[in-house]
C-alpha cells in the first residue's frame, strides 16, 4: 500500500464548477499537509500549507484535512480554465531534521469554458 | 526573496553520454537541496537530497549520483545515460527553522532530459 494516494483522474468540470481533489494517507506521523499546482512543463507551486485538522481558506482554495480519517481534499470554488493544472498533495512526517515530503501522483485538472 | 536556478530546460541527450544537471539558491542559506524526478504519468521520485555541503543522500539506486559542492549550489550527474534516465528532473529547496517549523519546498522550473 502506498503511504499517499491520489486519484490521477483526468477530472474535466465546467467553468464555476465546484471541483473537489482528494489524498488519503496510511501514516498517521504525517503532521504536515500541502498542496501543489503544475502547469503543464512547469515545476510544482506551493499552494495550500496546513499542520492541523480542519479548514484553511485563501481566495478561492480550501484545504481541507481530516487526521481521523487520514483524508485530505482541496476545494476550488468558481473554478476557472487557468486553474487547468495537475494538482498534487504532499505530506511530511513533523520531526525536526526529517525534512523529506511523500507526494501523491497527482491528479490532472481541466477547467472547461 | 528567495530564487532556484535550474538549467537547462530541455536536454535531449544519446544513450552512453554523460550528463549534468545544475541547480543555485539564491536568498537563502544552508538550505536543504532536493532532485527529483518525475516520469510521464507518475508521481515525484525522490531522488537525491542534501542538508549541507558535501552531504548526500540517496533515495534509489541507479546511475545518477549527486553532489553538493557549495552550500547553495546542487549537481546531479551520470556518467553514462540509459534510455530509462530519461523525463522531467526537478531541483527543490526548503528550510526549517531552528523550531523546526517548515515553510515546504519551492521548486526549479525544471529540466527536460529525453535519452535517445
Amino acid at each position: 500500500q502506498k503511504e499517499v494516494e491520489q486519484d490521477p483522474g483526468p477530472l474535466s468540470v465546467p467553468e464555476g464548477a465546484i471541483v473537489s481533489l482528494n489524498c488519503t494517507y496510511s501514516n498517521s506521523a504525517f503532521q504536515y499537509f500541502m498542496w501543489y499546482r503544475q502547469y503543464s512543463r512547469k515545476g510544482p507551486e506551493l499552494l495550500m500549507y496546513t499542520y492541523s485538522s480542519g479548514n484553511k481558506e485563501d481566495g478561492r482554495f480550501t484545504a481541507q484535512v481530516d487526521k481521523s480519517s487520514k483524508y485530505i481534499s482541496l476545494f476550488i470554488r468558481d473554478s476557472q480554465p487557468s486553474d487547468s493544472a495537475t494538482y498534487l498533495c504532499a505530506m511530511r512526517i513533523s520531526n525536526f531534521g526529517n525534512e523529506k515530503l511523500t507526494f501523491g501522483t497527482g491528479t490532472r485538472l481541466t477547467i472547461i469554458p | 526573496s528567495q530564487t532556484i536556478h535550474q538549467w537547462p530546460a530541455t536536454l535531449v541527450q544519446p544513450v552512453g553520454s554523460p550528463l549534468s544537471l545544475e541547480c543555485t539558491v539564491e536568498g537563502t542559506s544552508n538550505p536543504n537541496l532536493y532532485w527529483y524526478r518525475q516520469a510521464a504519468g507518475r508521481g515525484l521520485q525522490l531522488l537525491f537530497y542534501s542538508v549541507g555541503i558535501g552531504q548526500i543522500s540517496s533515495e534509489v539506486p541507479q546511475n545518477l549520483s549527486a553532489s553538493r559542492p557549495q552550500d547553495r549550489q546542487f549537481i546531479l550527474s551520470s556518467k553514462k545515460l540509459l534510455l530509462s534516465d530519461s523525463g522531467f528532473y526537478l531541483c527543490a529547496w526548503s528550510v526549517s527553522t531552528s523550531t523546526g517549523y517548515f515553510y515546504g519546498y519551492t521548486f526549479g522550473s525544471g529540466t527536460r532530459l529525453t535519452v535517445v
